[in-house]
C-alpha cells in the first residue's frame, strides 16, 4: 500500500517561477526523501530530510517537514525547463518491514514551459 | 563503477519464457533493492539485500520472482514464466549500511508480448 502520496499529481508552470509539490504520509517516520525521475527510468536522490528536522535546503530545493500534520513540501526556486520530471517522495518508517520501510508515493509529474 | 549498472536496458520477451535481470551495485553499498515499476505508477519494492543478511522477500508478487546475491555484490533477478502483467521497468537501488539516499539504476524496461 502507498504511503507517501504527492500532491498534485500534475504540475505545468512557466520557467522561471517556484514549483511546490506536496507529500502526505499515514505513519511515524525515522525520514524523508524526495527523489526525481526523468523519462520513466532512475531515480536521483535529491534530499533526505529526518523526521526531527523542520526544514532544509539544498541549492535551488527547499523541503520542510511537519510532523504534526504527516506532511511535507518540496519547493523548487526559479524552475528551469530541465527540472522537467516527475517527483516522488519516500518514506523511511519507523515500524521497519520490507527495504527499511521506505515506501514511496506515486510521484507528481512536474513540466516546466519555456 | 561509479553509478548503479542495470542490464539489459531494454528486454522483450514472449510469454511464458524466463527472464534474468542483472543489478551491479555501488562497490562497498551493503545494501540492494530491487523495486518495479509500472507505467504512471510510483515504485513497489520487491525485495531486499542487506550484507550477509537473509533477503526481504516480502515484495515479491508471486514464486514466479526470485533474487540472488552473489558474493555480495552483483544481483540478478529472474521472472519465470513471464505473464503480461510483469511488463514494466525494473529498478534496482544500493546504498550503505544505515540511513541515507538510495542510488538507483537506470533500470530495465520489460515488455512480455
Amino acid at each position: 500500500s502507498q504511503q507517501g502520496e504527492e500532491d498534485p499529481q500534475a504540475l505545468s508552470i512557466q520557467e522561471g517561477e517556484n514549483a511546490t509539490m506536496n507529500c502526505s504520509y499515514k505513519t511515524s517516520i525515522n525520514n524523508l526523501q524526495w527523489y526525481r525521475q526523468n523519462s520513466g527510468r532512475g531515480l536521483v536522490h535529491l534530499i533526505l530530510i529526518r523526521s526531527n528536522e523542520r526544514e532544509k535546503h539544498s541549492g535551488r530545493l527547499r523541503v520542510t517537514l511537519d510532523t504534526s500534520k504527516k506532511s511535507s513540501s518540496l519547493l523548487i526556486t526559479a524552475s528551469r525547463a530541465a527540472d522537467t520530471a516527475s517527483y516522488f517522495c519516500a518514506t523511511g518508517s519507523t515500524s521497519g518491514g520490507g527495504a527499511d520501510g521506505l515506501t514511496f508515493g506515486k510521484g507528481t509529474h512536474l513540466i516546466i514551459q519555456p | 563503477g561509479a553509478g548503479v549498472s542495470q542490464s539489459p536496458s531494454n528486454k522483450v520477451t514472449e510469454k511464458g519464457k524466463d527472464v534474468e535481470l542483472r543489478c551491479d551495485p555501488i562497490s562497498g553499498h551493503t545494501a540492494l533493492y530491487w523495486y518495479r515499476q509500472s507505467l504512471g505508477q510510483g515504485l513497489e519494492f520487491l525485495i531486499y539485500f542487506q550484507g550477509n543478511s537473509a533477503p526481504d522477500k516480502s515484495g515479491l508478487p508471486s514464486d514466479r520472482f526470485s533474487a540472488e546475491r552473489t558474493g555480495g555484490s552483483v544481483s540478478t533477478l529472474t521472472i519465470q514464466r513471464t505473464q503480461q502483467e510483469d511488463s514494466a521497468v525494473y529498478l534496482c537501488a544500493s546504498r550503505t549500511s544505515g540511513s541515507g539516499g538510495y542510488t538507483f539504476g537506470s533500470g530495465t524496461r520489460l515488455t512480455v508480448v
